[in-house]
């Protein structure tokens, strides 16, 4: 069955500074979707990527698809307290007549003031 | 103001018993799904349905029941055979066909059962 495995499990940064998360897949990726949930609330989403090699940008966050379609990265710029919260990716599952995301375990980011 | 609505925020519960957790959205989305989410495991399908009347269990069913006898609502019971029911539930919908970035989340709702 497919996998996606995020690290790191938990970040904790200064404010300002620049950090990145890592979205891996034992399989190759249709859809990578990226998301952001507040702590105790629902998810917002961020950005999607379908391409190899794809790269969107939003405000100060930066998602990428690996060329292979495996692997993701989502990169803040200058960090700031709003960024705080658990960072999560989704795969398009890919299942025939299905419409449901695969998620991963979850990045949970601090950013200190 | 279109969204996604649970109820309540927080529930508790006596181990043994049964207990529904409501979702209602005014978006007029035909699918809705039910999620669950415990730390460090991400979120994990529980039942989807695409229209009124139909669902289909997600990745962890046992222990749980749905229906959807209205298309703005999706309730889910956990039921007593859930040996581990604690844990954050979130609800979501999008419309028939969308792709997965117009899946709205709902607040969630946080079931404590001892």
């Amino acid at each position: 069955s497919q996998e996606l495995e995020q690290s790191p499990q938990s970040l904790i940064v200064q404010e300002g500074k620049n950090l990145t998360i890592n979205c891996t897949s034992s399989k190759t990726l249709y859809g990578l979707y990226w998301y952001k949930q507040k702590y105790g609330e629902g998810l917002i989403f961020l950005m999607m990527l379908q391409k190899g090699g794809e790269e969107k940008s939003h405000e100060k966050i930066t998602a990428k698809l690996d060329e292979k379609k495996q692997q993701s990265s989502l990169h803040i710029t200058a960090s700031q307290p709003s960024h705080a919260g658990i960072y999560l990716c989704g795969a398009d599952r890919r299942q025939t007549g299905a419409n449901n995301l695969f998620f991963g375990t979850g990045t949970r980011l601090t950013v200190i003031p | 103001d279109g969204g996604i609505t649970q109820s309540p925020k927080y529930l508790f519960r006596k181990e043994g018993q049964n207990v529904t957790l409501s979702c209602e959205q005014n978006l007029n989305h035909d699918a809705m799904y039910w999620y669950r989410q415990d730390p460090g495991q991400g979120l994990r399908l529980i039942y989807y349905s695409q229209i009124v009347n139909d669902f289909q269990k997600g990745d962890i069913a046992e222990g749980y029941s749905v229906s959807r006898e209205k298309k703005e609502s999706f309730p889910l019971t956990v039921t007593s055979a859930q040996k581990n029911p604690t844990a954050f539930y979130l609800c979501a919908s999008s419309p028939a066909g969308g792709a997965f970035h117009e899946q709205y989340f709902g607040p969630g709702t946080r079931l404590t059962v001892t």
